[in-house]
């Protein structure tokens, strides 16, 4: 099976500007959750999706959204981006959303804000 | 509120010591405890978790309920064990909340 991808790798933002990131989970997996990585931060959880409900959400400003796919892919978007935005955003999947699940993750999209 | 403490940033230990990664946590149900770990330039990755009462690569973890903690042990650590572990927990209904990582090196 092919792990969970997400895209770009890469990105580039000024603040002020929106930005969408994109996840495709492991084939039959119907849970996504996006974190977000900082050295000061460590990985906080932004929110999980479940058959395209949002089950749970993170403490984080309403600037981060997110939404999932009947395919159950996911994207989150960030608004009006801030020098505080850049990080390292991280996506799991996993086959439901049960506590006792294991997530697997991507890579991580590397946001830089200037 | 659920917490987790991870106390060392970084751990350094010789080839064949043992190694512990202490992992505390703050909740007063009873949650869901799991190690993932991340090496050199690889995704970050379950090692193992409470509920499975498993061994994985030689770790172990005991959950002790009455010092909520639920540390990581090696009785011989190996080079290639050499990358960050993140302790987490999660409860039911709720998400998942990671430690701030430790850095394991093992030297030769």
């Amino acid at each position: 099976k092919a792990g969970v991808t997400q895209t770009p790798r890469y990105l580039i933002k000024t603040r002020g500007q929106q930005v969408t990131l994109s996840c495709s989970p492991i084939s039959g997996h119907r849970s996504v959750s996006w974190y977000q990585q900082t050295p000061g931060q460590g990985l906080q959880f932004l929110f999980e999706y479940f058959s395209e409900t949002q089950r749970n959400k993170g403490n984080f400003p309403g600037r981060f959204s997110g939404r999932q796919f009947s395919n159950s892919r996911s994207e989150m978007n960030v608004s009006t981006l801030e020098l505080g935005d850049s990080a390292l955003y991280l996506c799991a999947s996993s086959l439901l959303a049960s506590v006792t699940d294991t997530q697997y993750f991507g890579p991580g999209t590397r946001l830089t804000v200037l | 509120a659920q917490r987790v403490t991870q106390p060392e940033k970084l751990l350094s230990v010789f080839k064949g010591a043992p190694v512990e990664l202490k992992c505390n946590y703050s909740y007063s149900g009873s949650p869901e405890l799991f190690w993932y770990v991340q090496y050199s330039r690889q995704r970050l990755q379950l090692l193992l978790r409470h509920i499975s009462r498993e061994s994985i690569k030689g770790f172990t973890a005991d959950l002790n309920k009455g010092e909520t903690s639920f540390h990581l042990k090696k009785p011989f650590a190996q080079e290639e064990d050499s990358a960050m572990y993140y302790c987490a927990l999660r409860n039911y209904g709720q998400n998942f909340v990671f430690g701030p990582g430790t850095r394991l090196s093992v030297l030769p």
